[in-house]
């Protein structure tokens, strides 16, 4: 079964340091997604991106953040500037449309230091 | 109000029970449920949509209540491998995003 992949699977960064997380979603999917969970908290959007642009994003994801495909399979999260407080498991999910359900990565655990 | 709620449990129950969980959910526009399954430190795991209709995948049942805003699941059965967190899941009109609840906790003991 075809699988969003994520890479690395745990990061360690200093804060006030940048940091690029990686996913490859699923080869037919058009949509993709990135969410997050602290430790012990519920899973929170952070970001929707289609058609080489941003769709929608939370309040969570202000100016020290940003998405990017490269290339025709990869679609990264970049965190400019890290803070005590971006340490979650960043998850990457996408779909084939808007309305089909999100398929999930198995997540980047983020640790700033 | 949250926007999604879920009682976080734990519900303990033997293998062999049937066990239910609710979630409503505060806003009419939405449009699209669904229940995740989400194990220690893993992913969110979709384990099915969740149509007005009612829908069954072999041990497990979910119905939608547009009118009362709410969504349960059942699973008949319980197996071990079920102990998780079960996530409910609602998407809006018009809207990328999907809205977690905080989970409610399975336990099955043998």
């Amino acid at each position: 079964e075809p699988e969003v992949t994520q890479t690395p699977s745990h990061q360690v960064t200093q804060m006030g340091q940048e940091v690029i997380l990686r996913c490859v979603p699923i080869s037919n999917h058009l949509y993709f997604y990135w969410y997050r969970q602290i430790l012990g908290q519920k899973v929170e959007f952070l970001v929707s991106f289609y058609n080489n642009e941003i769709s929608e994003k939370s309040e969570i994801f202000d100016d020290q953040f940003s998405v990017e495909r490269p290339d025709g399979s990869n679609f990264t999260l970049k965190i400019r500037s890290t803070k005590l407080e971006d340490s979650a498991m960043y998850f990457c999910a996408s779909s084939e449309d808007s309305n089909q359900p999100q398929h999930f990565g198995d997540g980047t655990r983020l640790s700033i230091l | 109000r949250k926007e999604v709620e879920q009682d976080p449990g734990p519900f303990n129950v033997p293998e062999g029970a049937t066990v239910a969980f609710n979630c409503t959910y505060s806003n009419s526009a939405s449009q699209s449920f669904f229940w995740y399954r989400q194990d220690c430190r893993k992913e969110p795991k979709l384990l099915m949509s969740v149509y007005s209709s009612g829908n069954e995948d072999g041990r497990f049942t979910a119905q939608l209540n547009r009118a009362s805003q709410y969504i349960s699941l059942l699973i008949r059965d319980s197996k071990l491998s079920d102990s998780a967190t079960y996530l409910c899941v609602v998407n809006k009109w018009n809207t990328d995003k999907l809205i977690f609840g905080t989970g409610t906790r399975l336990q099955v003991f043998p």
